[in-house]
């Protein structure tokens, strides 16, 4: 069965610290894997996909196959990152995303 | 250009009623996904329409179903409402693309309240 679990559902950490979001998957096969953001007020939207490798506001995020992974990374927390934070996975060219329960971040001053 | 809307932006209804969401997606977007958020389940896929075929399914009951019209609006219908269907009602749309590169963009949603 695919299956994302995101294990804290709450994450506080001081600005200019360095952040990580937990993401493992369960999926029998290649699957694509994504962060989705959702501020406060805003409509969920794509921050970023393990098949472009990119940095997105400072944010990378490496796919472990092995531990089955995708965690979220920056170095350096920004009091504008504090949002909900969503893992998701795919079936390649899929449309059908299975997301986790989600992390809200909170940076503080 | 302008986003993905859904209609109406909240809704009340009993149970046992039926209850139709409207999704317009950004132009262009032959793609439209649904998903159903609640505290409980989270976000869970419903089903997709593409080119107005139902492309793929959610694990959900055939109380709920879905169309997508030529101009690629779609709607959702839930019929014989129930207190749990209580829900923020997300429709994506994106281009439909296949290739790994394509981006679903999200509506603000449809609360719906059953009571």
């Amino acid at each position: 069965a695919q299956r994302v679990t995101q294990p804290e559902k709450l994450l506080s950490v001081f600005k200019g610290a360095p952040v990580e979001l937990k993401c493992n998957y369960s999926y029998s096969g290649s699957p694509e894997l994504f962060w989705y953001v959702q501020y406060s007020r805003q409509r969920l939207q794509l921050l970023l996909r393990h098949i472009s490798r990119e940095s997105i506001k400072g944010f990378t995020a490496d796919l472990n196959k092995g531990e089955t992974s995708f965690h979220l990374k920056k170095p350096f927390a920004q009091e504008e990152d504090s949002a909900m934070y969503y893992c998701a996975l795919s079936h390649k060219g899929a449309q059908k995303l299975v997301f986790g329960q989600g992390t809200r971040l909170t940076i503080n001053p | 250009k302008a986003g993905v809307t859904q209609t109406p932006r909240y809704l009340i209804k009993t149970r046992g009623q039926q209850v139709t969401l409207s999704c317009s997606p950004i132009s262009g977007h032959r793609s439209v996904s649904w998903y159903q958020q609640t505290p409980g389940q989270g976000l869970q896929f419903l089903f997709e329409y593409f080119s107005e075929t139902q492309r793929n399914k959610g694990n959900f009951p055939g109380r709920f179903s879905g169309r997508q019209f030529s101009n690629s609006r779609s709607e959702m219908n839930v019929s014989t409402l129930e207190l749990g269907d209580s829900a923020l009602y997300l429709c994506a749309s994106s281009l439909g693309l296949a290739d790994g590169t394509d981006t679903q963009y999200f509506g603000p949603g449809t609360r719906l309240t059953v009571l």
